[in-house]
């Protein structure tokens, strides 16, 4: 049973315009969450971060929204640039109740030119 | 580059054969984690060593095991190895055991089993 799901395998978006990756998840007890990106033969590297006591983070061009209510993240990439192609995994963590990162599956972000 | 190495990159082998993957964290960094990648699936966290002690163990089958040395360094040991046991195993570190520490990830060892 996954604990953290992102639902579109891959997403195409032009270069410019806005990419919104999504993830969801089914604990309740999760409280800290990440985006990494993995490009092709690399380890995956950390992009941004959310305590579940806010709903929303902003780094750059990139930002984070958290709806607890609807036990729902997303990415917003604004502007899509072609170097942040890659695979992005959304991550979960319970720590204070012992669970440990839980990735999802991943969303390969096309950004074409 | 994260920091993390990790070695062999690839490494292929056979059914019923034992390997090991060794990892070397961060500079500073105490907590070692490890995770296996399956295609097309996510990453799958297998243990988490903190300091040369066990903090975690997630989905690790019982002929996997890890250890972390006192030079922090770690090695995951796979035996009895089977064709799912093919993927890509990271590694990562952390500075603290963990939390809302960010985890930074070596570059990944592609296992094949034949």
């Amino acid at each position: 049973d996954q604990q953290v799901k992102q639902n579109s395998p891959s997403l195409s978006v032009q270069e410019g315009r806005i990419s919104i990756l999504n993830c969801d998840y089914t604990n309740s007890m999760f409280d800290y969450f990440l985006w990494y990106k993995k490009y092709p033969a690399e380890g995956p590297t950390f992009l941004i971060s959310i305590s579940s006591i806010k709903d929303k983070n902003e780094d750059g061009r990139f930002t984070v929204f958290l709806n607890k209510s609807a036990k729902h993240l997303s990415l917003h990439i604004v502007p899509s640039q072609p170097g942040d192609s890659a695979v992005y995994f959304c991550a979960a963590s319970a720590w204070n109740y012992g669970q440990n990162f839980v990735f999802g599956p991943g969303t390969r972000l096309s950004v074409l030119p | 580059d994260s920091g993390v190495t990790q070695t062999p990159k690839h490494l292929i082998t056979a059914t019923g054969q034992r390997v090991t993957l060794r990892c070397s964290p961060r500079s500073g960094d105490l907590s070692v984690y490890w995770y296996q990648q399956s295609l097309d699936q996510g990453l799958q966290f297998l243990i988490q060593y903190y300091n040369g002690e066990e903090r975690a163990k997630g989905n690790i089958l019982e002929r996997f095991s890890a250890q972390q040395f006192p030079d922090l360094h770690s090695e995951l040991n796979l035996s009895s190895l089977e064709l799912g046991d093919s993927a890509l195993y990271f590694c990562a570190s952390s500075p603290r055991a963990g939390g809302e520490d960010t985890q930074y990830f070596g570059p990944g060892t592609r296992l094949t089993v034949l």
